[in-house]
C-alpha cells in the first residue's frame, strides 16, 4: 500500500524559498503515475500546484509557474516542491499526492500534509 | 481562467438525500471532462471519493454516487449519516496536465 509523507521547514521567511519533499513508501515513484502537490491556505479550499512524472515531465498552475519548480529523485523515491519569493499568501498546508494520469486523471493517494507558515 | 463553482454550504437531514454540484465556468459542453470528488474532515488530508465522474474509490459506500452532464457534475449522498458532515471538493482535469479544484462545499447533517 503506497504511502506518502511530506517533509520540510514549517516556517519560511518572506521572500525566501520554500522547499518540501514527498517520500514515497510501499511503491515505486517509477510506476505509471504522476506525482503532485496541492495546497490549502488556512480556512480555504484546495489548490492544485503541479504534477511530475518519473521522466521529469511536469506541469504547474499558470499563476505560480514563474516561482515553482517540481523535481523527482528516482534514486531516493522522492519528489520535491520548490517555491521561490514566498509571501504570506503562500502560508498553507501542503499535500503531496499520487496522480492517476493515464486513464482517469485524479489524485488517488494523499499524504497527511505539512503546514508551512511564511512569516518573519 | 477556468473557475469551478460549488455551493459554499449545504444542509441535509439524517437519512436524507443531498446532491452537491460542481460547475465549470468555461469550456465546451461537448467535451468529456474528468471530474473527481474528495471528502475532507477538519484537520485531515482529503480522501478520494469518486473519479471519472461516477466510479467510487475503494471503500466508499454505495450511498455515494456521481453523475455529470457537460460542464456540470454532481455528487449525491443517499441516506446521509452524521459522519458525512465535512467538506467536499470536486476537481476537474482540464487537459494539458492542468487540474482545477472547486471552492468546496461544507455539508451539515442535522
Amino acid at each position: 500500500q503506497v504511502q506518502l509523507q511530506e517533509s520540510g521547514p514549517g516556517l519560511v521567511q518572506p521572500s525566501e524559498t520554500l522547499s518540501l519533499t514527498c517520500s514515497v513508501s510501499g511503491g515505486s515513484i517509477t510506476s505509471d503515475y504522476y506525482w503532485g502537490w496541492i495546497r490549502q491556505p488556512p480556512g480555504k479550499g484546495l489548490e492544485w500546484i503541479g504534477t511530475i512524472y518519473k521522466t521529469g515531465d511536469s506541469y504547474h498552475i499558470p499563476s505560480l509557474k514563474s516561482r515553482v519548480t517540481i523535481s523527482v529523485d528516482t534514486s531516493k523515491n522522492q519528489f520535491s516542491l520548490r517555491l521561490t519569493s514566498v509571501t504570506a499568501a503562500d502560508t498553507a498546508v501542503y499535500y503531496c499526492a499520487r496522480v492517476e494520469y493515464f486513464y482517469y486523471y485524479y489524485m488517488d493517494v494523499w499524504g497527511k500534509g505539512t503546514t508551512v507558515t511564511v512569516s518573519s | 481562467q477556468t473557475v469551478v463553482t460549488q455551493e459554499p454550504s449545504f444542509s441535509v437531514s439524517p437519512g436524507g438525500t443531498v446532491t452537491l454540484t460542481c460547475v465549470l465556468s468555461s469550456g465546451s459542453v461537448s467535451t468529456n471532462y474528468y471530474f473527481s470528488w474528495y471528502q475532507q474532515t477538519p484537520g485531515q488530508a482529503p480522501r478520494t471519493l469518486m473519479y471519472n465522474t461516477n466510479i467510487r474509490s475503494s471503500g466508499v459506500p454505495d450511498r455515494f454516487s456521481g453523475s455529470s452532464l457537460g460542464k456540470k457534475a454532481a455528487l449525491t449522498i443517499t441516506g446521509a449519516q452524521a459522519d458525512d458532515e465535512c467538506d467536499y471538493y470536486c476537481a476537474v482535469y482540464m487537459g494539458s496536465g492542468i487540474w482545477v479544484f472547486g471552492g468546496g462545499t461544507k455539508l451539515t447533517v442535522l
